[in-house]
């Protein structure tokens, strides 16, 4: 059981160079998110998604796009980076959304830095 | 607006006890989490209170009071691989999770 599989784990990139980061469970969870964290701030919701089909935005969508074709993978691209999208990045999923118990289970992280 | 309030630094000695406090300020309110975060590695879970009191789960302990907007985690017994960032979040009414910006714990010998 894998759990939460995230990959690139670093990523350089230049100032309008896209790329995607990658994020699959194999827990048959219902909810997907990502997260960006930076120094000195708590986790911040990028985008989410409740299932097969449906993603909306977080905190801090701009610049960044998902979709989630299928209950196991999603993906976050990133469409022209820029030097304030150095973070890491981490995916997180749990059963279902809209339950005060939703633990959430991250996955390992991958730290992206544009130059 | 929404907030989350914890110390960013405590440190404290093996063996000994420490409660990292944590105030929230949220839109509704449905739990209150407590995640621990070692240097480089994802956040695990450690605790859920929607209740107010004491939650007690081996070493760890978390204890919520709602109509302060407070909870605190204690930490007893201190061991050094209790050293990490220990992350508080409040779910609010729409049950998303606002986080606070964590506690880096230090033990020392």
């Amino acid at each position: 059981n894998a759990g939460v599989t995230q990959t690139p784990k670093f990523q350089v990139l230049k100032t309008g160079q896209s790329m995607t980061l990658q994020c699959a469970q194999d827990m048959n969870h219902e909810y997907m998110s990502w997260y960006r964290q930076d120094p000195g701030m708590g986790l911040r919701l990028i985008h989410y998604s409740v299932g097969a089909g449906i993603t909306d935005q977080g905190e801090v969508p701009n610049g960044y796009n998902v979709s989630r074709s299928t209950t196991e993978d999603f993906p976050l691209r990133l469409l022209s980076a820029a030097p304030s999208q150095t973070s890491v990045y981490f995916c997180a999923s749990s059963y279902s959304a809209g339950s005060g118990a939703n633990v959430l289970t991250f996955g390992a992280g991958s730290r992206l830095t544009v130059l | 607006g929404q907030n989350i309030d914890q110390p960013t630094e405590m440190t404290a000695t093996e063996g000994a006890i420490v409660q990292i406090n944590c105030t929230y300020q949220t839109s509704g309110f449905n739990g209150l989490f407590w995640y621990q975060q070692h240097a480089g590695e994802a956040p695990t879970f450690l605790s859920y209170n929607v209740l107010d009191g004491l939650e007690e789960k081996g070493r760890f302990s978390s204890f919520l009071s709602r109509s302060k907007g407070y909870s605190y985690l204690l930490l007893k017994e201190l061991q050094m691989k209790d050293s990490a960032s220990y992350l508080c979040a409040s779910m609010d009414s729409n049950y998303q999770l606002i986080w606070g910006a964590g506690t880096k714990l230090i033990i020392k010998p």
